[in-house]
């Protein structure tokens, strides 16, 4: 079965500093890579998505992310933190065709931005 | 184009009640799949709803169920709430069942006392 993990449920950085988040994925066969973010009291918003082509994907709000085979890893980065990007951000993989209708998501990673 | 909506978004039973949560899809999108979001647990997959037939269920216990209707409206149904029950259910429609990315709802809160 396909697994998703986060490293880190909480991480906080400065404004204006670099955002990292990670997330490696298990499976046999690269599946679909998707980061959500949720605001309090929100549901989920699609950030960005690997399906198949280029391995860097550039997303909204300035996020962008690579997938990379090798690692089995889809972190995410954006280059300067807003006060706005304080949230929390979920990795989901589904499987190739998304036949199955259903994300695996990880546990998530709270982020906090320090003034 | 409206997004997901669900209905309540916020919602308090007593243990041994029945809750039907509802959710309309993006206009156009014929696939529904829903998902509960706990603190302990995460974001855990319920069911999938696709033409008004069951595609695809996660591990929860049969008290959960669902069903979709010919304007691809959904419901679902948890019987003899418990404590545990306790969380945000959260709605997604796509397209298709071939269309891979999932648009959210703002969620149902549930609260069980």
């Amino acid at each position: 079965a396909q697994s998703v993990t986060q490293l880190g449920s909480h991480v906080s950085v400065s404004e204006g500093a670099l955002v990292l988040l990670r997330c490696n994925y298990s499976s046999s066969v690269p599946p679909y890579l998707f980061w959500y973010v949720q605001y309090p009291n929100q549901g989920l918003q699609l950030l960005l998505k690997y399906t198949t082509g280029a391995t860097l994907v550039k997303g909204i709000n300035g996020f962008e992310a690579e997938f990379k085979k090798s690692e089995t890893s889809f972190h995410l980065t954006k280059p300067s933190a807003h006060m706005s990007d304080a949230a929390e951000y979920f990795c989901a993989v589904s499987e190739i065709g998304g036949s199955q209708g259903n994300l695996i998501f990880g546990k998530g990673t709270k982020l906090s931005v320090k003034p | 184009k409206a997004g997901v909506t669900q209905t309540p978004r916020y919602l308090i039973k007593t243990r041994g009640q029945q809750v039907t949560l509802s959710c309309s899809p993006i206009s156009g999108h014929r696939s529904v799949s829903w998902y509960q979001q706990t603190p302990g647990q995460g974001l855990q997959f319920l069911f999938e709803y696709f033409s008004e037939t069951q595609r695809n269920k996660g591990n929860f216990p049969g008290r959960f169920s669902g069903r979709q209707f010919s304007n691809s409206r959904s419901e679902m149904n948890v019987s003899t709430l418990e404590l545990g029950d306790s969380a945000l259910y959260l709605c997604a429609s796509r397209w298709g069942q071939m269309q891979e990315t999932q648009y959210f709802g703002p969620g149902t809160r549930l609260l069980v006392l």
